[in-house]
């Protein structure tokens, strides 16, 4: 596709349940990034891919939380037990590499935890 | 710690004048800006950017200046459109990760 896409567009789930939600970045884009933004904020970084690998994840909240891409292009990002505070727009980026430069953000998926 | 602060959340500004958006910075380790643009219900959109070793960079009506002195970024825009009404935000970067702002809404007033 032309673009980053994240699917779905929108998630409601019940507190405790597993959710898992994708991101298929733009073709040929080695680097991977998972942002999450809570209202009235900027995005905040949680992971970021260099391929198939998790190169940091040192924005991942706590163990609840778990990405993977296996095959170096589409990622998932998993939440366990969810809770009302994961309720957030999940933001996918993806660019050429991981060098300093504009990534293109997905549209995002709006988790809503009830 | 806010690394990243855009301290103005809205900002109104007349169609044709000149819309200045403002963000701060504290780590001096920065050595590339971003400015993103996002309406609702939409992922951000790359607008324009800037390495540390430039204090400006041009983009038809986008212009972001640097001043590393008093780490401190802004975009201007110029002249003004309704259709650039949306949230900016300004992004830091030293390496791969980004640190955003929190965003300004800007109206442009037709």
């Amino acid at each position: 596709g032309a673009g980053v896409s994240q699917t779905p567009s929108n998630k409601v789930t019940e507190k405790g349940k597993y959710v898992e939600l994708r991101c298929d970045p733009i073709s040929g884009h080695t680097a991977l990034y998972w942002y999450r933004q809570s209202l009235g904020q900027g995005p905040e970084f949680l992971i970021y891919f260099q391929g198939t690998g998790a190169a940091d994840d040192s924005g991942l909240p706590n163990d609840r939380f778990f990405a993977v891409r296996p095959e170096g292009s589409v990622s998932t990002l998993k939440i366990q037990r969810t809770e009302r505070g994961d309720s957030a727009v999940y933001l996918c980026a993806s660019s050429v590499s991981g060098e300093p430069g504009e990534a293109f953000f997905g549209q995002g998926t709006r988790l809503t935890v009830v | 710690d806010q690394q990243v602060k855009q301290n103005s959340p809205s900002l109104s500004v007349q169609e044709g004048r000149i819309s200045i958006l403002n963000c701060d910075y504290t780590n001096s380790m920065f050595d590339y800006f971003l400015w993103y643009k996002k309406y609702p219900a939409e992922g951000p959109t790359f607008l324009i950017s800037i390495s540390s070793i430039k204090d400006k960079n041009e983009d038809g009506r986008f212009t972001v200046f640097l001043n590393k002195s008093a780490k401190h970024l802004s975009l201007h825009i110029v002249p003004s459109q309704p259709g650039d009404s949306a949230v900016y935000f300004c992004a830091a970067s030293q390496t791969y990760k980004y640190i955003f702002g929190t965003g300004t809404r800007l109206k442009v007033l037709a």
